[in-house]
């Protein structure tokens, strides 16, 4: 099976400006996640989709937004795009997001913003 | 906020060491997990142990779990360069199981 892709692999915009990130996760798979890595914080959740519904959200301000089509494809929004949000967004995916079920992860995207 | 914190920070050790990274947590966890990462990529899952384990072992991989002193150890036996990346520890919240908490990570530099 293919990995988990993301898509695009690096992105650069300006302050003030909004951004989509895309995820296709493995096939087959449901459950998609997406987190934030910076130096500062590290890795953090940003939110969980299932069945193109958010089922979980961490604590990140309503700039950060997403979806999830019916083909379990994922898309990430950050709107007005601040300095700080310069980041590695990875996203996840596994089969109904169990409590056991491993993550498989993608390459990430890799934002910066200026 | 993290949920993990990792130690040591950084580990840099010869080809053919041990590396043991040790990891904490705050609250009760289903279950804990290892990732690899590698200069700032995708991470790879190593291993998953639950909150009913103490031990797990995958080829060179060892992982402890005390949830009484609610840490957990990574011990890589034999390394290799290979092996450098940095190691980060997750843990699936009892209270809401999707939501991973990840560490800040150690970065382990393997010598030739």
């Amino acid at each position: 099976k293919a990995g988990v892709t993301q898509t695009p692999r690096y992105l650069i915009k300006t302050r003030g400006q909004q951004v989509t990130l895309s995820c296709s996760p493995i096939s087959g798979h449901r459950s998609v996640s997406w987190y934030q890595q910076t130096p500062g914080q590290g890795l953090q959740f940003l939110f969980e989709y299932f069945s193109e519904t958010q089922r979980n959200k961490g604590n990140f301000p309503g700039r950060f937004s997403g979806r999830q089509f019916s083909n379990s494809r994922s898309e990430m929004n950050v709107s007005t795009l601040e300095l700080g949000d310069s980041a590695l967004y990875l996203c996840a995916s596994s089969s109904v997001g169990g409590i056991e079920e491993t993550q498989y992860f993608g390459p990430g995207t890799r934002l910066l913003v200026l | 906020s993290q949920q993990g914190e990792e130690d040591p920070q950084a580990l840099s050790i010869q080809e053919g060491e041990n590396a043991t990274m040790n990891c904490s947590y705050k609250t009760s966890i289903n279950n804990l997990q290892w990732y690899r990462q590698n200069s700032g990529r995708g991470l790879v899952h190593l291993i998953l142990i639950r909150s009913n384990e103490r031990e797990k072992h995958s080829g060179r991989l060892r992982v402890t779990l005390d949830t009484s002193k609610k840490s957990s150890s990574l011990l890589i036996t034999a390394s290799r360069a290979a092996d450098t990346a940095s190691y980060f520890c997750a843990t699936d919240l009892a209270s809401n199981n999707n939501d991973m908490r990840f560490g800040a990570g150690t970065r382990l530099t393997v010598k030739p």
